[in-house]
Parts: structure tokens; sequence; C-alpha cells
């Protein structure tokens, strides 16, 4: 089955950017779609298709896809910003949907 | 402003049925472009999918639960709902009902109910 990983966790201080790593075989060749999840919240969508942007998300989060690796960019990162964030693509091959196994992200 | 609220027991045993409900409300599961369906996240984990259909009856489940799971879409009443059977510990989770984007060979979950707390255990 398809894998994708991720860097259990990411430490940033305030201002500084942080970015997400999403590590998949020929992930380059699929849509990569990230969520953030908050505390005791459900996740939330804030990346599509690789760099689309829902409506209401800040311009600060971004996408991108190189080789086997997708990230999530977060600049002028904020407390706010302090969340899990998955990566998501759809498995051609078996027809489901695969997450990541997460990053954590800490705000100094 | 679309919303998704999941129901159902908090507490299963082990060997029986989960039955959840997902009512929606601010859009119709029979609109086009959509599906609806459920993904679940065990304590501590990312999130796992389970499946998900559309209104005129196309279906997808995860290989790993597709002998266990089935969903079924309610139009009249605006709600899905996911029966899940010989449950074990292993299905503690929390479940989620979710809208989908299926298209151009992807898919991706644009809005999510706030979940409902899964416990199987005797």
């Amino acid at each position: 089955s398809y894998v994708l990983s991720q860097t259990p966790s990411v430490s940033v201080a305030p201002g500084a950017t942080a970015k997400i790593s999403c590590v998949g075989n020929d992930i380059g060749s699929r849509s990569v779609h990230w969520y953030q999840q908050k505390t005791g919240q459900a996740p939330m969508l804030v990346i599509f298709y690789d760099n689309g942007r829902p409506s209401g998300v800040s311009e600060r989060l971004s996408g991108s896809v190189y080789g086997n690796t997708a990230t999530l960019t977060i600049t002028r990162v904020e407390a706010g910003d302090e969340a899990d964030y998955f990566c998501q693509v759809w498995d051609r091959n078996g027809d489901l949907g695969v997450f990541g196994t997460g990053t954590k992200v800490t705000v100094l | 402003q679309v919303q998704l609220e999941e129901s159902g027991p908090g507490l299963v045993t082990p060997s029986q049925t989960l039955s959840l409900t997902c009512s929606v409300s601010g859009a119709s599961i029979s609109t086009s472009g959509y599906y609806w369906g459920w993904i679940r996240q065990r304590p501590g984990k990312g999130p796992e999918w389970i499946g998900f259909m559309y209104h005129t009856g196309s279906f997808y489940y995860s290989p790993s639960l597709r002998s266990r799971a089935a969903i079924l879409l309610d139009t009249p009443r605006n709600r899905l709902s996911l029966r899940l059977t010989s449950l074990t510990a292993a299905d503690t989770a929390i479940y989620y009902c979710a809208r989908a984007l299926y298209t151009g060979g992807t898919a991706y979950f644009d809005m999510w109910g706030l979940g409902t707390l899964v416990t199987v255990s005797s």
C-alpha cells in the first residue's frame, strides 16, 4: 500500500518560516492535499491540488511538490499555527485515500 | 454554511456492530460533484480513510475495511450512516463524517464534522 512519511515534529520561533515535508514514492505524479488539526478539533483542509488555498486560509500557508517530496510552508509563523499537519493523496492504484503520518508544529 | 454532525454510541462491546449517523445541513448530499463518507482517527494517530459514496450509488472503500464497513446515503433525510461489524479494540477511534471532492484522479475532504469518539470495550 502507498505510504506517506512525515517528520514527527517541527519547532519554530514566532515570525520564522516552518517547512513540513511529506515523502512518498513518485508523489510528484499525484495531487497532494494538506490538513491542519488543532488540539481537540477536526482536521481542516488548508491546501488542495498541491498549492491551492481554500477561501479563508491564510496566504502565509503554501504548498509545493518536487521529486518525491511535498512541502507545506508556513511563513511568519504565529502562535495560532501550532497544530498537527497531515498530507494526503488519492492512491489511484488501490482507489483509496491515504494520509501521512503527521507533523506536530510547535511554536517556541 | 455547511455543517456535519455525527451521532452514535460512545461505547460498543467487542464483536458487536457500530452504527453511526451523520446529519448534514447547509448542503444537499444529492449535490453533483460531492462524495460523502467517513474517516477515523485512532488515539495519537493520523486520519484513516474508511470510504465514501456518491448519491448515484458509486462507492469506494478502504481495502482494509471493505469486508466490515457499509456506508449508506439517506437522501430524503439528508444524512449518511456507517455500519462497521465485528468490532475489536483496534476500532477505538474518533469517527468523522466528511464531504469529499473526487475529480481529476484525486480526492480530498473539504468539510468535516466535529467527530464522535467510539470506544470498543467490554
